[in-house]
This record gives structure tokens, sequence and C-alpha cells, in this order.
């Protein structure tokens, strides 16, 4: 059964730098794309961008230049990396698993509400 | 980007009706076309992919059609544990894009 789990700070400081982690069990991360997918309170769901095991990503252009994503497949995780948040930031961050050719997301984590307050 | 447009944003239904919600997208996706259910607080779970290939585990009274810019998802004699929020997803090009989603409320 295929597993993911976000961690990471549930608070940020506004203009600070949101690191979140998804620990994938279950699978290998040496397949499939992992990606990430926020959802600010009571609002619709944002896709942040994806990363291949070979560390090739593709990111949203709303947020590229704040957004980088890593994985480290000797942890069998991935990475995400948004700087100088703003309140608008504040959202459920979700980490999922795209299949490639199809580009849906069968695996999904629960989510880890980020909130950027000072 | 690609713009997803679904409709309605609001349904109220009854357990046994015939739903049908609809995703128009801002050019062709062909059939790259996904859609996902959303309980509250909970992350969002794929239904249908392809534009009409039911996931696995997934009922049979979820369908879904279409391909280019006009798709369709049908629930029919609805459960309780319908109401949810669902939303289409384009997976034709990047940026990957979400529609604003729908609300299905019992009535």
């Amino acid at each position: 059964q295929v597993q993911l789990q976000e961690s990471g700070p549930a608070l940020v400081k506004p203009s600070e730098t949101l690191s979140l982690t998804c620990t994938v069990s279950g699978d290998s991360i040496s397949t499939y794309y992992w990606s990430w997918v926020r959802q600010p309170p009571g609002k619709g769901l944002e896709w942040i961008g994806y990363i291949y095991y070979n560390g090739g990503t593709n990111y949203s252009p709303s947020l590229k230049g704040r957004v980088t994503m890593s994985v480290d497949t000797s942890r069998n995780q991935f990475s995400l990396n948004l700087t100088a948040v703003t309140a608008a930031d504040t959202a459920v961050y979700f980490c999922a698993r795209e299949r490639r050719g199809r580009g849906d997301c069968d695996y999904w984590g629960q989510g880890t509400l980020v909130t950027v307050s000072s | 980007d690609i713009q997803l447009t679904q409709s309605p944003s609001s349904l109220s239904a009854s357990v046994g009706d015939r739903v049908a919600i609809t995703c128009r997208a801002s050019q062709s996706v062909t059939k790259y076309l996904n859609w996902y259910q959303q309980q509250p607080g909970r992350a969002p779970k794929v239904l249908i992919y392809g534009a009409s290939t039911l996931q696995s585990g997934v009922p049979s009274r979820f369908s879904g059609s279409g391909s280019g810019t006009d798709f369709t998802l049908t629930i029919s004699n609805l459960q309780p544990e319908d109401f949810a929020t669902y939303y289409c997803q384009q997976s034709y090009s990047i940026p990957r894009t979400f529609g604003q989603g729908t609300r299905l409320e019992m009535k």
C-alpha cells in the first residue's frame, strides 16, 4: 500500500521560506512524478509542480522564481521550498504521486496546514 | 495556462438522484481530463482519469465522458457518501490546472 506523509513547520513568518518534506512508503520514488498541490482555506486546488526521481522538475509559472523541489532517493523523500512567503501562501499543502502518461494523481498525503503569520 | 470552468458551482440533490457536472477547457486537452472527489478535511481522491476510465475501486455509478474541450462527470443513484466537492483537472499540459470545484449538497 502506497502512503505519502507530509512533514514540516505549521507556522512560517512572512518573507521567510516554507519547507516541507514528503516521505513515500510502499513504493520506490524512482518512478512516477511526485507532486505538490495546495489549497487555501475554503478555496480550490492549486498545482505547485512536480519532480521526477532524476531531479527533473516542472513548476507553476505563477510561483516560478520562489519554488524549488528536490528529491532524496536514498530516503524515498521529496521536498518543497517556497521562498518569500506571504499570507497568500497560507494553505493546506498536499504531496501526491502523478502517474506518467496519464497525469492524474492516484495517491495523496493527508495534507498539512501551513500558516504564514508573524 | 489552460483554464477549466466547471458548472454548476454548487448543486443540491437527493439520495438516488442522477447528477451531471460539466467541465469546459479553454483549449483542447484531448482526453487528458481527470475527476477528483474531495470530502471536507480530506485529500482529493481520483475517480476518473483519461476522461472516461474509472479508477480501480471507484463505484460504477461514477462515469466520465467527453473529449477536446467539453467533459462531463455523471453520478447515478447518488449515495450519502457522494455528497462532496468535485474537481476536474487537465493533465494535457504544464501547468496542470484544476477547475474551481462543484459542491454537491444534500437537498
